[in-house]
Protein backbone atom coordinates (compact mmCIF):
# COMPACT_ATOMS: atom_id res chain seq x y z
CA UNK A 1 0.00 0.00 0.00
CA UNK A 2 1.21 3.52 -0.55
CA UNK A 3 2.44 5.54 2.40
CA UNK A 4 3.68 9.45 2.29
CA UNK A 5 5.64 10.80 4.54
CA UNK A 6 6.35 14.44 5.88
CA UNK A 7 9.07 15.96 8.19
CA UNK A 8 9.42 17.44 10.68
CA UNK A 9 6.42 17.46 11.98
CA UNK A 10 6.42 20.71 13.56
CA UNK A 11 9.39 23.63 13.22
CA UNK A 12 10.04 27.00 15.48
CA UNK A 13 12.37 29.18 12.81
CA UNK A 14 13.83 32.91 13.00
CA UNK A 15 12.93 35.15 10.32
CA UNK A 16 15.47 35.00 7.85
CA UNK A 17 16.67 31.54 8.49
CA UNK A 18 16.31 28.98 5.46
CA UNK A 19 13.79 26.16 5.40
CA UNK A 20 13.77 22.72 3.79
CA UNK A 21 10.59 20.29 4.44
CA UNK A 22 10.79 17.03 2.94
CA UNK A 23 8.22 14.75 1.51
CA UNK A 24 8.63 11.15 0.49
CA UNK A 25 6.38 8.69 -1.19
CA UNK A 26 6.18 4.95 -1.13
CA UNK A 27 4.94 2.54 -2.75
CA UNK A 28 3.69 4.03 -6.00
CA UNK A 29 5.82 5.26 -8.98
CA UNK A 30 6.13 8.74 -11.04
CA UNK A 31 3.41 10.36 -9.03
CA UNK A 32 2.30 13.34 -8.92
CA UNK A 33 3.02 15.30 -6.29
CA UNK A 34 2.07 18.48 -4.72
CA UNK A 35 3.19 21.27 -1.70
CA UNK A 36 0.00 22.94 -0.09
CA UNK A 37 -0.09 25.44 2.59
CA UNK A 38 -2.33 26.18 4.91
CA UNK A 39 -2.80 29.16 7.10
CA UNK A 40 -4.40 29.60 10.41
CA UNK A 41 -8.17 29.47 9.86
CA UNK A 42 -8.15 29.05 6.19
CA UNK A 43 -8.21 26.91 3.66
CA UNK A 44 -5.42 25.45 1.32
CA UNK A 45 -3.74 27.07 -1.20
CA UNK A 46 -1.50 24.87 -3.70
CA UNK A 47 2.23 26.35 -3.26
CA UNK A 48 3.54 23.66 -6.06
CA UNK A 49 3.42 20.96 -8.06
CA UNK A 50 5.63 17.97 -9.80
CA UNK A 51 4.69 15.70 -12.61
CA UNK A 52 8.53 14.12 -12.83
CA UNK A 53 11.40 14.54 -11.31
CA UNK A 54 13.00 17.86 -11.94
CA UNK A 55 9.85 19.36 -13.01
CA UNK A 56 8.36 21.97 -10.78
CA UNK A 57 5.61 24.49 -11.44
CA UNK A 58 4.74 27.48 -9.32
CA UNK A 59 1.54 28.54 -8.43
CA UNK A 60 1.71 31.22 -6.52
CA UNK A 61 4.87 33.70 -6.23
CA UNK A 62 6.62 34.29 -3.23
CA UNK A 63 9.86 33.24 -1.01
CA UNK A 64 9.49 29.32 -1.33
CA UNK A 65 10.46 27.02 -3.69
CA UNK A 66 10.26 23.31 -4.47
CA UNK A 67 12.78 20.77 -5.75
CA UNK A 68 11.91 17.01 -6.78
CA UNK A 69 15.32 15.21 -6.85
CA UNK A 70 14.10 11.59 -6.89
CA UNK A 71 10.94 10.39 -8.32
CA UNK A 72 9.16 10.20 -5.07
CA UNK A 73 10.97 12.79 -2.87
CA UNK A 74 9.53 16.58 -3.05
CA UNK A 75 11.31 19.09 -0.94
CA UNK A 76 9.67 22.45 0.13
CA UNK A 77 12.31 24.93 0.71
CA UNK A 78 13.23 29.26 1.40
CA UNK A 79 16.43 31.00 1.87
CA UNK A 80 15.22 33.86 3.86
CA UNK A 81 11.63 33.32 5.94
CA UNK A 82 9.33 35.76 6.33
CA UNK A 83 6.80 36.05 9.32
CA UNK A 84 4.05 35.53 6.94
CA UNK A 85 5.43 32.07 5.90
CA UNK A 86 3.74 30.28 9.33
CA UNK A 87 1.31 28.01 8.68
CA UNK A 88 0.64 24.45 8.12
CA UNK A 89 2.17 22.85 4.98
CA UNK A 90 0.55 19.64 3.35
CA UNK A 91 2.33 17.36 0.49
CA UNK A 92 0.03 15.33 -1.41
CA UNK A 93 0.49 12.54 -3.86
CA UNK A 94 -1.74 11.93 -7.01
CA UNK A 95 -1.25 8.38 -8.76
CA UNK A 96 -1.47 8.66 -12.83
CA UNK A 97 -2.25 5.40 -12.88
CA UNK A 98 -6.05 5.19 -14.08
CA UNK A 99 -6.22 8.67 -14.29
CA UNK A 100 -7.65 8.72 -11.28
CA UNK A 101 -7.57 12.68 -9.55
CA UNK A 102 -7.78 12.05 -6.12
CA UNK A 103 -4.97 12.99 -4.33
CA UNK A 104 -3.37 11.54 -0.87
CA UNK A 105 -2.09 13.67 2.05
CA UNK A 106 0.44 13.77 4.54
CA UNK A 107 0.67 14.48 8.04
CA UNK A 108 1.58 17.96 7.79
CA UNK A 109 4.68 20.23 9.12
CA UNK A 110 3.38 22.93 11.15
CA UNK A 111 5.78 25.92 10.49
CA UNK A 112 5.94 28.98 13.06
CA UNK A 113 8.23 31.75 11.97
CA UNK A 114 9.21 34.28 14.96
CA UNK B 1 -13.96 27.29 -14.54
CA UNK B 2 -14.65 25.41 -11.55
CA UNK B 3 -15.45 26.27 -7.92
CA UNK B 4 -16.78 25.11 -4.82
CA UNK B 5 -18.56 26.90 -1.94
CA UNK B 6 -19.13 25.55 1.28
CA UNK B 7 -22.30 27.48 2.76
CA UNK B 8 -21.32 27.01 6.28
CA UNK B 9 -18.56 27.69 7.88
CA UNK B 10 -19.83 26.26 11.44
CA UNK B 11 -22.14 23.69 12.12
CA UNK B 12 -23.10 22.42 15.73
CA UNK B 13 -24.98 19.42 16.42
CA UNK B 14 -25.64 17.03 19.62
CA UNK B 15 -23.82 13.46 19.61
CA UNK B 16 -26.54 11.18 18.18
CA UNK B 17 -28.17 13.81 16.19
CA UNK B 18 -27.86 14.13 11.78
CA UNK B 19 -25.36 15.67 10.48
CA UNK B 20 -25.49 17.77 7.25
CA UNK B 21 -22.57 19.83 5.82
CA UNK B 22 -23.57 21.67 2.41
CA UNK B 23 -21.40 22.21 -0.33
CA UNK B 24 -22.20 23.64 -3.55
CA UNK B 25 -20.18 23.26 -7.03
CA UNK B 26 -19.75 25.50 -10.27
CA UNK B 27 -18.17 23.49 -13.04
CA UNK B 28 -18.13 23.56 -17.28
CA UNK B 29 -18.03 19.52 -17.32
CA UNK B 30 -18.81 16.18 -15.02
CA UNK B 31 -17.02 16.69 -12.66
CA UNK B 32 -15.56 14.57 -9.86
CA UNK B 33 -16.13 15.53 -6.32
CA UNK B 34 -14.52 14.50 -2.91
CA UNK B 35 -15.10 15.21 0.67
CA UNK B 36 -12.10 15.36 3.23
CA UNK B 37 -12.09 15.46 6.88
CA UNK B 38 -9.21 16.84 8.76
CA UNK B 39 -8.29 16.60 12.58
CA UNK B 40 -6.50 19.62 14.34
CA UNK B 41 -3.47 19.15 13.20
CA UNK B 42 -3.15 16.06 10.71
CA UNK B 43 -3.39 15.80 7.27
CA UNK B 44 -6.19 15.77 5.17
CA UNK B 45 -8.06 12.26 4.88
CA UNK B 46 -10.30 11.43 1.78
CA UNK B 47 -13.93 10.58 3.21
CA UNK B 48 -15.50 9.70 0.10
CA UNK B 49 -15.10 10.55 -3.86
CA UNK B 50 -18.05 10.79 -6.37
CA UNK B 51 -16.99 10.17 -10.13
CA UNK B 52 -20.11 9.80 -12.37
CA UNK B 53 -21.35 6.16 -11.21
CA UNK B 54 -23.69 6.20 -8.67
CA UNK B 55 -24.92 9.62 -7.47
CA UNK B 56 -25.29 8.57 -3.87
CA UNK B 57 -21.73 7.77 -2.51
CA UNK B 58 -20.75 6.24 0.49
CA UNK B 59 -17.62 6.66 2.66
CA UNK B 60 -15.92 5.93 5.67
CA UNK B 61 -17.38 6.22 9.05
CA UNK B 62 -20.22 5.90 7.99
CA UNK B 63 -20.39 9.24 5.98
CA UNK B 64 -22.43 9.75 2.34
CA UNK B 65 -23.02 12.45 0.15
CA UNK B 66 -25.55 12.54 -2.66
CA UNK B 67 -24.90 14.23 -5.96
CA UNK B 68 -27.27 16.30 -7.48
CA UNK B 69 -26.52 17.76 -11.18
CA UNK B 70 -30.35 19.56 -10.93
CA UNK B 71 -28.98 21.63 -7.79
CA UNK B 72 -25.28 21.79 -8.59
CA UNK B 73 -24.90 20.46 -4.74
CA UNK B 74 -22.81 17.42 -2.91
CA UNK B 75 -24.30 17.65 0.39
CA UNK B 76 -22.23 15.28 3.44
CA UNK B 77 -24.46 13.80 5.58
CA UNK B 78 -24.33 11.45 8.16
CA UNK B 79 -27.98 9.61 10.41
CA UNK B 80 -26.17 9.55 13.95
CA UNK B 81 -23.26 12.24 14.77
CA UNK B 82 -20.52 11.16 17.53
CA UNK B 83 -17.93 12.77 19.10
CA UNK B 84 -15.13 11.61 17.46
CA UNK B 85 -16.55 13.22 14.04
CA UNK B 86 -15.52 17.06 15.36
CA UNK B 87 -13.30 18.38 12.73
CA UNK B 88 -13.03 20.47 9.24
CA UNK B 89 -14.22 19.31 6.43
CA UNK B 90 -13.40 20.40 2.98
CA UNK B 91 -15.81 19.99 -0.10
CA UNK B 92 -13.50 19.81 -3.29
CA UNK B 93 -13.72 19.96 -6.90
CA UNK B 94 -11.19 18.60 -9.69
CA UNK B 95 -10.11 20.87 -12.40
CA UNK B 96 -9.60 20.08 -15.75
CA UNK B 97 -5.39 20.02 -15.30
CA UNK B 98 -6.19 17.54 -12.44
CA UNK B 99 -5.45 20.23 -9.83
CA UNK B 100 -7.91 20.30 -6.78
CA UNK B 101 -10.32 23.15 -5.79
CA UNK B 102 -11.45 23.37 -2.00
CA UNK B 103 -13.98 25.09 -0.62
CA UNK B 104 -13.27 27.18 2.38
CA UNK B 105 -13.81 24.36 4.97
CA UNK B 106 -16.63 23.73 7.70
CA UNK B 107 -15.76 22.88 11.33
CA UNK B 108 -17.93 20.86 13.00
CA UNK B 109 -18.50 20.84 16.56
CA UNK B 110 -20.22 17.60 17.89
CA UNK B 111 -21.79 18.55 21.97
CA UNK B 112 -22.35 15.27 24.66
Amino acid sequence: SQTIHQWPATLVQPVGSPLSLECTVEGTSNPNLYWYRQAAGRGLQLLFYSVGIGQISSEVPQNLSASRPQDRQFILSSKKLLLSDSGFYLCAWQELAGHTDTQYFGPGTRLTVL
Amino acid sequence: AQSVTQLDSHVSVSEGTPVLLRCNYSSSYSPSLFWYVQHPNKGLQLLLKYTSAATLVKGINGFEAEFKKSETSFHLTKPSAHMSDAAEYFCVVSSWTDKLIFGTGTRLQVFP
